[in-house]
């Protein structure tokens, strides 16, 4: 059974400054998606990265994609309270023949105080 | 292209009582997904449709909870004789087929008395 494990589960920050979320995993997946939930809204995709090494910035957050494709992180420079929320990672199971299901880690609360 | 949309968005019942979603999936999407969401969870996989066709299920979906997607749109999860432990946030998601990206609804918040 593939999981995902994601850390710090809480992370509670001034505005300005800078943090990184890690999602870990024994296995190996095809591609590691990140997304953004707000309390009483579904999850809002912000990247999907596929290849070892990958790097990808969306203005102050940048998502790096292990070597091995094993893990993940997620680091947002500068954190402001719109960045507050649910940060979840998830990954495509190789083992469902093709269904495309989402395996999801526990997700980081993040809370950026003014 | 009005994205996912999920109703009711909350729904209260009593123990006991059957209660149905339903997901609008996005148009072109043929592929419809359910997971269910606990507080301070990540999602979990519940069922998948590709068009009218259910090709997956989780151990997690017992006898009490049925989803159909009857004409390849829309989709509708029943829970029948709800218990307490199935009070959660249920969310749909749709994607095309071969797609990475899966666009998530707004969910049913389910509260179980």
């Amino acid at each position: 059974t593939q999981l995902l494990e994601q850390s710090p589960q809480f992370l509670s920050i001034q505005e300005g400054e800078n943090l990184t979320v890690y999602c870990n995993s024994s296995s190996v997946f095809s591609s590691l998606q990140w997304y953004r939930q707000e309390p009483g809204e579904g999850p809002v995709l912000l990247v999907t990265v596929v290849t070892g090494g990958e790097v990808k910035k969306l203005k102050r957050l940048t998502f790096q994609f292990g070597d091995a494709r094993k893990d993940s992180s997620l680091h947002i420079t500068a954190a402001q309270p719109g960045d507050t929320g649910l940060y979840l990672c998830a990954g495509r199971d190789i083992g469902s023949s093709n269904t495309g299901k989402l395996i999801f880690g526990q997700g980081t609360t993040l809370q950026v105080k003014p | 292209d009005t994205g996912v949309s999920q109703n009711p968005r909350h729904k209260i019942t009593k123990r006991g009582q059957n209660v149905t979603f339903r997901c609008d999936p996005i148009s072109e999407h043929n592929r419809l997904y359910w997971y269910r969401q606990t507080l301070g969870q990540g999602p979990e996989f519940l069922t998948y449709f590709q068009n009218e066709a259910q090709l997956e299920k989780s151990r997690l979906l017992s006898d009490r909870f049925s989803a159909e997607r009857p004409k390849g749109s829309f989709s509708t999860l029943e829970i029948q004789r709800t218990e307490q432990g199935d009070s959660a946030m249920y969310l749909c998601a749709s994607s095309l087929p071969g797609w990475n990206e899966q666009f998530f609804g707004p969910g049913t918040r389910l509260t179980v008395l």
